[in-house]
């Protein structure tokens, strides 16, 4: 069974660009939840998919959306990138219907702002 | 919100020492996951832990969780340079409603392993 895809790996964007990451969940998966890693601020939750449907956000600016297609693919979108927005991003599917139903994380994206 | 303290911040041990890292909750704990994680890369799911006083183990680690005391642990036995990684706790969140947030774990700052062969 294939794991949680995200692409690109990497990317080098430069500050008040946009940039949009893929999330492709595991098979059966109907749950998407984005993550932002730092070393200052270790691991912040984003937003979370559920059907199409946004059902969790965090504490992030507006700059930062996602979406969640049909196939619960996910997309998460960042405007007006600030140097501050350099981190690694993660996703993570999972069921989705089950209260503690553990996340299954992706390898991230890797986004530098210069 | 709460607040997840993992202890130690760094792990130094020889291969095939025993070792613990702990995980402290602020907030009574409902749902507690493990994770390891390798520089720059994806996390790693290891273990769930749902009610006070479960254990679960996998290969040579072992997690219990202490609902009383807030607070869960990880034990490796004869630690190999594989377990090599950050450990990351991670916390099921309640909502203002009192129900779980789907899909938002708060997490632990993580403990850095390193095993020396």
């Amino acid at each position: 069974k294939a794991g949680v895809t995200q692409t690109p790996r990497y990317l080098i964007k430069t500050r008040g660009q946009q940039v949009t990451l893929s999330c492709s969940p595991i098979s059966g998966h109907r749950s998407v939840s984005w993550y932002q890693q730092t070393p200052g601020q270790g691991l912040q939750f984003l937003f979370e998919y559920f059907s199409e449907t946004q059902r969790n956000k965090g504490n992030f600016p507006g700059r930062f959306s996602g979406r969640q297609f049909s196939n619960s693919r996910s997309e998460m979108n960042v405007s007006t990138l600030e140097l501050g927005d350099s981190a690694l991003y993660l996703c993570a599917s999972s069921f989705g219907h089950e209260i503690y139903s553990p996340l299954h994380f992706g390898n991230g994206t890797r986004l530098t702002v210069t | 919100s709460q607040e997840l303290e993992q202890s130690p911040q760094s792990l130094i041990v020889q291969e095939g020492k025993n070792l613990t890292i702990n995980c402290t909750s602020s907030k009574t704990l409902y749902g507690l996951y493990w994770y390891k994680q390798k520089y720059g890369e994806g996390l790693i799911f290891l273990m769930m832990l749902q009610k006070g006083g479960e254990e679960k183990s996998h290969e040579k680690i072992t997690a219990k969780l202490d609902e009383k005391k807030q607070q869960s642990s990880l034990h490796i036995t004869a630690s190999q340079p594989s377990h090599a990684g950050i450990y990351l706790c991670g916390a099921a969140v309640l909502s203002n409603a009192g129900g779980t947030s789907y899909g938002k774990l708060t997490f632990g700052q993580g403990t850095i392993l390193t095993v020396h062969p």
